[in-house]
């Protein structure tokens, strides 16, 4: 069966990053795209970009370019989310998914981490 | 991006009532829509991809259908284990994007 782990929660300082990883097990690691999803208290799903490891390709959300980085170690099939210049606007869970392929175009998002919870707070 | 429109976005509903939620597109996106349930605390689970492709152990009262920019997803008997927030998403481009959510409550 399918598994993703998160790294645990993280309280960070306005203006820092944040870094979030996401381990895969029982699945083929590469043949599949990663995404992270996030979802501010009481608030719907945002996705924010992804990543295609045996491609090594990523694509990010027009609102989070040029603050968020995606990479995977495939030795490790572990995913990472860096999240930079961080406000409070920022306090979300943020959830790394397994995302089936429609040959190049990420499709449906069939396995999800259990979310990490990042608070942003002076 | 693909701007994807849910509504209602809350509702209240008895068990054994027949429920029905809209997503709205605001292009066409064929059948490259999918929908996820969540129960409060816990990740979003997959109910349904392209639209109306039900996945393997969800219940057959879930149903899908719409194509083009207008969807639906419909419960045709709620049951107490259907109380959640139910969210659709577009992947007809690489920039997937969900709808709001909506929350079907107990009335």
């Amino acid at each position: 069966q399918v598994q993703l782990v998160q790294s645990g929660a993280e309280v960070k300082k306005p203006g820092s990053s944040v870094k979030v990883s996401c381990k895969a097990s029982g699945g083929t690691f590469s043949t599949y795209a990663i995404s992270w999803v996030r979802q501010a208290p009481g608030q719907g799903l945002e996705w924010m970009g992804g990543i295609i490891p045996i491609f090594g390709t990523t694509d990010y959300a027009q609102k989070f370019q040029g603050r968020v980085t995606i990479t995977t170690d495939d030795s490790r099939s572990t995913a990472y989310m860096d999240l930079s210049s961080l406000t409070l606007q920022d306090t979300a869970v943020y959830y790394c998914a397994r995302v089936a392929l429609r040959g190049l175009i990420p499709d449906y998002f069939d396995f999800w981490g259990q979310g990490t919870l990042v608070t942003v707070s002076s | 991006d693909i701007q994807m429109t849910q509504s209602p976005s809350s509702l209240s509903a008895s068990v054994g009532d027949r429920v029905t939620i809209t997503c709205r597109a605001s292009q066409s996106i064929a059948t490259y829509l999918n929908w996820y349930q969540q129960k409060p605390g816990k990740a979003p689970k997959l109910l349904m991809s392209a639209a109306s492709s039900l996945q393997s152990g969800v219940p057959s009262r879930f149903s899908g259908s719409g194509s083009g920019t207008d969807f639906t997803l419909t419960i045709s008997s709620l049951q107490p284990e259907d109380f959640a927030t139910y969210y659709c998403q577009q992947s007809y481009n690489t920039r997937l994007t969900f709808g709001g959510g909506t929350k079907v409550a107990i009335k």
